[in-house]
């Protein structure tokens, strides 16, 4: 079956750090990839998303690049805000349209310290 | 755009109850909507998917006649958890997704606690 697996947390880290969240997966097929974020008291928000090989999904800072021979799909900032503290999730869909369902890594936490 | 809410955000029952938790997408038709169950320290789990008008699809080990779920309109779904007891204390979210498109948007969450 599907599975996705996260890097133990919780994460802290001072303003401006570089981030790096680790996220593999195993999957049949070529699934499409996701980081979700949830903020303090918010739902789940869709951060970036990558659909194929060599893909890099973006978004206010964050990249992770679609990496299928190391079935890999690692989140990175270059310098972390305190807005940034949240929790991410890693998801990967293994289907398109109305068959696609999410499956989800356990989370992490990020906290970023002024 | 693509905001879902969820009522109520949090509540306590007593064993035996039952409990109805409501998922409204906002600005949006969601055409399919999901339910999770997230357990602490642990990944969402998916526990049913439903369609407008059809009957909820339920993921293996899901109890249908437990976790009882309408999705009645465009914009509305309801998850039902008939004769709650403390195990199914947990953080319940649901999702909506337009159709044609695999972006779900989910709500805040509700925080059930059964006594």
């Amino acid at each position: 079956g599907n599975s996705v697996t996260q890097m133990e947390g919780p994460v802290t880290l001072s303003e401006e750090a570089f981030l790096t969240i680790n996220c593999t997966y195993t999957a049949t097929g070529y699934p499409s990839l996701f980081w979700y974020v949830q903020y303090p008291g918010e739902g789940l928000q869709l951060l970036l998303k990558a659909t194929k090989a060599d893909d890099k999904g973006s978004n206010k800072g964050f990249e992770a690049t679609y990496r299928k021979e190391t079935t890999s799909f690692h989140l990175e900032k270059g310098s972390v805000q305190v807005s940034d503290s949240a929790v991410y999730f890693c998801a990967l869909s293994d289907q398109t349209g109305a068959n696609s369902k999410l499956t989800f890594g356990k989370g992490i936490t990020l906290s970023v310290r002024p | 755009g693509a905001v879902v809410s969820q009522h109520p955000s949090r509540v306590i029952c007593k064993s035996g109850t039952s409990v109805k938790i409501e998922c409204r997408s906002l600005d949006f038709q969601a055409t399919t909507m999901f339910w999770y169950r997230q357990f602490p320290k642990k990944s969402l789990m998916l526990m049913a998917t439903s369609n407008e008008g059809s009957k909820a699809t339920y993921e293996q080990g899901v109890e249908k006649d437990k976790f009882l779920i309408n999705h009645a309109s465009l914009t509305l779904s309801t998850l039902t958890v008939t004769s709650a007891h403390p195990e199914d204390s947990s953080f319940y979210i649901c999702s909506g997704r337009r159709q044609g498109t695999d972006t779900q948007y989910f709500g805040p969450g509700t925080r059930l606690t059964v006594l």
